[in-house]
């Protein structure tokens, strides 16, 4: 099956920087999607982006496909950016997503 | 429009008893998919359902998991005779049309087995 890899593991920043998160994948996709899932457990959709570049407030997201990576920026990053980035993927000949490992993002005061 | 719900939100259950987790899907939406995040880990995928089929079950464990999305009604997945191991977030995901879309996540059914 299709492997997804994201670096770092670990992110500790302070208020204000900036970030990037990279997400390696090994085959082909349909679909690739970003995830933040907070302190509580929640996962929050931040982006369906299998291609091109995205952009939402603070954050913004690009994939090249080709190349088999998608990158996820967060700019002025807030405490509240704290938790737990998940990239995701659904590879062209299924339909489950496969996640990666994800990265633990901490935004101290 | 209301997102996908899952009930309960936390579930409590003695090694050997039963454990059943429910989700109903965005509306609109014919798919389901059912994953599971251990401690600690990511999240894995267990089975692909749309309506009475079960489409991809690959990711399910052989013995005592079991789902189904009727006609009517949300979507089940039942854990019979649960252990410790079992112990888990369980999410649910829905998509209007399948592998090309974007899936939208409940917000989890915590699973604890004492």
């Amino acid at each position: 099956g299709i492997q997804v890899e994201q670096s770092p593991p670990d992110l500790i920043l302070q208020e204000g920087a900036n970030s990037t998160l990279r997400c390696n994948f090994s085959d082909s996709v349909n679909n690739l999607q970003w995830f933040h899932q907070n302190p509580w457990g929640q996962l929050i959709n931040l982006f369906y982006i299998p291609s091109g570049t995205k952009q939402n407030g603070r954050l913004s997201a690009t994939t090249v496909a080709t190349e088999r990576y998608s990158l996820l920026y967060i700019s002025s990053s807030q405490t509240t950016d704290s938790g737990v980035y998940f990239c995701a993927v659904v590879e062209t000949s299924g339909s489950r997503l496969t996640f990666g490992e994800g990265t633990q993002l901490t935004v101290n005061p | 429009n209301a997102g996908v719900m899952q009930n309960p939100r936390h579930l409590v259950r003695r090694r050997g008893q039963e454990a059943r987790l429910r989700c109903s899907p965005m509306k609109g939406h014919s798919h389901v998919y059912w994953y599971r995040q251990l401690p600690e880990e990511g999240l894995k995928f267990m089975v692909y359902l749309q309506k009475e089929n079960i489409i991809d079950e690959s990711g399910m464990p052989k013995e005592r998991f079991s789902a189904e999305f009727p006609k009517e009604g949300p979507s089940i997945l039942r854990i019979q005779q649960v252990v410790r191991g079992d112990s888990a977030a369980y999410f649910c995901a829905s998509s209007p049309i399948g592998r090309r879309d974007t899936q939208y996540f409940g917000p989890g059914t915590r699973l604890t087995v004492l």
